[in-house]
């Protein structure tokens, strides 16, 4: 069983759609995150969710929320995409204390 | 295609030989580190770790070093095969717990020659 899965893995619409990622991780981890690589394959976190409770927001646009129906998910939702959102987009979970930090395997988001 | 725009800095090596890649960490607060290996197309792969208290942990054919003086890190591969070109990042994690998120440094380009 895959331990962080996202989906989709490739994701192609226009500018000014919404959309949204999907993630799930079967590790019983307490903490989940959202990731933003840009083209220069610079890794950059956007979210963290524990406990249901949004820790930390990095400047990200407000278009971008992320979601937790529950503590193995964390789905993130993008409203009026714009070209610049054009990345790919990393799930990820941990243990509270940091271990164990697993990452998915991207979603690479193209806005056209 | 992905290579358009990429100034990862670059470290070629031939296969069977040792290779460093290093990384400059920013928070001297930082107590634990992790080594990611990147491949084409998938998602940041966990090598190896380590916590501020210790200087050096080894793996199978990785060693990591941490200097928390001058706060650098490095990776040590053995004997490199064609396997392990990749994108490696270097990423600490500040006190606190893992709810701040790894903070990443920029990657370094592996490539194994035959």
């Amino acid at each position: 069983d895959t331990a962080v899965s996202q989906t989709p893995k490739y994701l192609v619409t226009q500018m000014g759609n919404d959309k949204s990622i999907k993630c799930e991780q079967n590790l019983g981890h307490d903490t989940m995150y959202w990731y933003k690589q840009d083209s220069k394959k610079f890794l950059k976190i956007m979210f963290s969710y524990n406990n249901k409770e949004l820790i930390i927001n990095e400047t990200v646009p407000n278009r971008f929320s992320p979601k937790s129906p529950d503590k193995a998910h964390l789905n993130l939702h993008i409203n009026s995409l714009e070209l610049g959102d054009s990345a790919v987009y990393f799930c990820a979970s941990s243990q509270e204390s940091g271990r164990g930090y697993t990452f998915g395997s991207g979603t690479r988001l193209t806005v056209v | 295609g992905e290579s358009v725009g990429l100034h990862l800095p670059t470290l070629s090596v031939q296969e069977g030989d040792n290779s460093i890649i290093n990384c400059a960490y920013s928070n001297s607060a930082s107590d634990y580190f992790i080594w990611y290996k990147q491949e084409s197309g998938k998602g940041p792969q966990f090598i190896i770790d380590i916590r501020s208290n210790m200087d050096k942990r080894q793996g199978q054919r990785v060693t990591v070093l941490l200097n928390k003086t001058v706060k650098h890190l490095s990776l040590q591969i053995a004997a490199t095969q064609p396997g392990d070109s990749a994108v490696y990042f270097c990423a600490e994690n500040r006190p606190g717990g893992g709810a701040d998120g790894l903070t990443f440094g920029k990657g370094t380009h592996l490539i194994i020659q035959p």
